[in-house]
């Protein structure tokens, strides 16, 4: 079974910086990784999709990654906004048709 | 306009009763899912449908049932709440199952409190 960890659980950067956050997955025979965003109270939004055959996806400031070999995926935000404060979930979907998600980052952006 | 929208947003019932969740999209997606979020703000799929017929049931106590009575509509229906049902239900879509390259889009969420 999938199973997918996302490091660090809580990130707090200053206005301004550039940040990663990390998700890893157990199982490398994901057909997509998927990256979304929740604020408070609300449902996920997605962000961005890198297909299996596929090494990066950029949107805007986001850039994530997918290293399936190693079941890695990356998110990169360039020059953070307050606005960008929400926690990111990545999710992937294997064999079982299934789209398991991670536990989330909670981001904080100090103005 | 809201392209998954659920109701009611927020439900307050007792132990033992029968409460309903409703969900649409107007996205014409073939694909909708329930998940449940739990306190620990953990997402685990619970069911999902494609094109009115369920392709994923997860570990789920058969309290609770699905219903699609088309492609746009997927009810959840839950019998004898229990404490441990507490947590927010999402509904979402998309145009193909999860291993297609579509997104997924998702409501905003029903939070279910059990007293």
């Amino acid at each position: 079974k999938q199973e997918v960890t996302q490091i660090p659980a809580a990130l707090s950067v200053p206005e301004g910086e550039n940040l990663v956050l990390n998700c890893s997955f157990t199982d490398s025979a994901i057909y997509n990784l998927q990256w979304f965003r929740q604020d408070p109270g609300k449902g996920l939004t997605s962000l961005l999709l890198i297909q299996s055959s596929q090494r990066e996806q950029t949107s805007g400031r986001l850039n994530a990654s997918l290293d399936k070999s190693s079941g890695r995926s990356t998110l990169y935000i360039a020059a953070s906004q307050p606005g960008d404060s929400a926690t990111y979930l990545c999710a992937g979907p294997t064999g079982a048709n299934n789209l398991f998600f991670g536990t989330g980052t909670r981001l904080t952006v100090i103005p | 306009d809201t392209a998954v929208s659920q109701t009611p947003k927020y439900l307050v019932t007792q132990m033992g009763n029968d409460k309903s969740i409703k969900c649409e999209q107007n996205l014409g997606h073939d694909t909708m899912y329930w998940y449940k979020q739990d306190s620990k703000k953990f997402l685990k799929i619970m069911f999902s449908y494609n094109n009115k017929e369920l392709i994923i049931n997860e570990t789920v106590p058969n309290r609770f049932s699905p219903k699609s009575p088309d492609k746009a509509h997927l009810n959840l229906h839950i019998n004898s709440l229990e404490l441990g049902d507490s947590a927010v239900y999402f509904c979402a879509s998309s145009q193909e199952p999860p291993r297609g390259n579509q997104p997924q889009h998702f409501g905003d969420g029903t939070r279910l409190s059990i007293l």
